[in-house]
């Protein structure tokens, strides 16, 4: 099993729709987790971290479920600019910042 | 702003030759990362440094080296280029929180 599982999508969605990804980790002793957003052919930038009572920022909702061991966002009202790749990252409990990369999931949203 | 600078954004080199890759950052950030991204496989760590000449390994150290001799410099050095060293070399770098903030990358290809 990999460490930090995204479904890669793509995942095609008129704008204005509610979209929603899911990330699993394998580590159940993990301790920080992120989202990045990633555009094509550009290096990686942070979106928002994830706070296990759940947080939200515009649009965007980050959500922890250390029970089942997964971390979700929800973007609502998807705009054309959205289109990215959005990487799932986590951070062991190992305290030497080996922050551990998903292969991320695509997100197309359609006019 | 943190800008983190990375010395080319695409390289081509021929098998044998050694290559060096740099990155810089304007931060003083104590922790800087070189990752690979390959398509399907996500960000793999390299190398990272927490200080100056200090450096550890991460998931796929093998057939590279680095360098740290000051705070906002970071070196990946291929000792001897392989065409299975083809890819999106990405720095970054991180200061008192956990955020990481990448460089623009270099493609190198490797023939």
């Amino acid at each position: 099993r990999k460490e930090v599982e995204q479904d890669p999508g793509p995942f095609n969605v008129p704008e204005g729709a509610t979209v929603a990804f899911n990330c699993t980790y394998s580590n159940s002793a993990s301790q920080s987790f992120f989202w990045y957003r990633q555009d094509c052919r550009k290096e990686p930038k942070l979106l928002m971290s994830v706070y296990s009572s759940g947080n939200e920022d515009g649009r965007f909702t980050a959500q922890l479920n250390r029970a089942s061991q997964y971390i979700s966002l929800l973007i609502r009202d998807s705009k054309l600019s959205d289109s990215a790749t959005y990487l799932c990252v986590v951070n062991p409990p190992s305290g030497t910042y080996k922050y551990i990369f998903g292969t991320g999931t695509r997100l197309k949203v359609l006019a | 702003d943190v800008k983190v600078t990375q010395s080319s954004r695409y390289l081509v080199k021929r098998t044998g030759e050694k290559v060096f890759l740099e990155c810089v950052q304007d931060m003083d950030h104590e922790n800087m990362f070189w990752y690979r991204q390959d398509p399907g496989l996500g960000l793999r760590l390299i190398y990272f440094s927490y200080d100056v000449k200090m450096k550890e390994k991460g998931d796929i150290p093998e057939g590279y080296s680095v360098s740290r001799e000051k705070k906002e410099r970071f070196s990946l050095i291929l000792e001897s280029a392989s065409t299975n060293q083809t890819s999106m070399y990405l720095c970054a770098s991180t200061g008192g929180g956990e955020t990481q903030y990448f460089g623009p990358g270099t493609r190198l290809t490797v023939l």
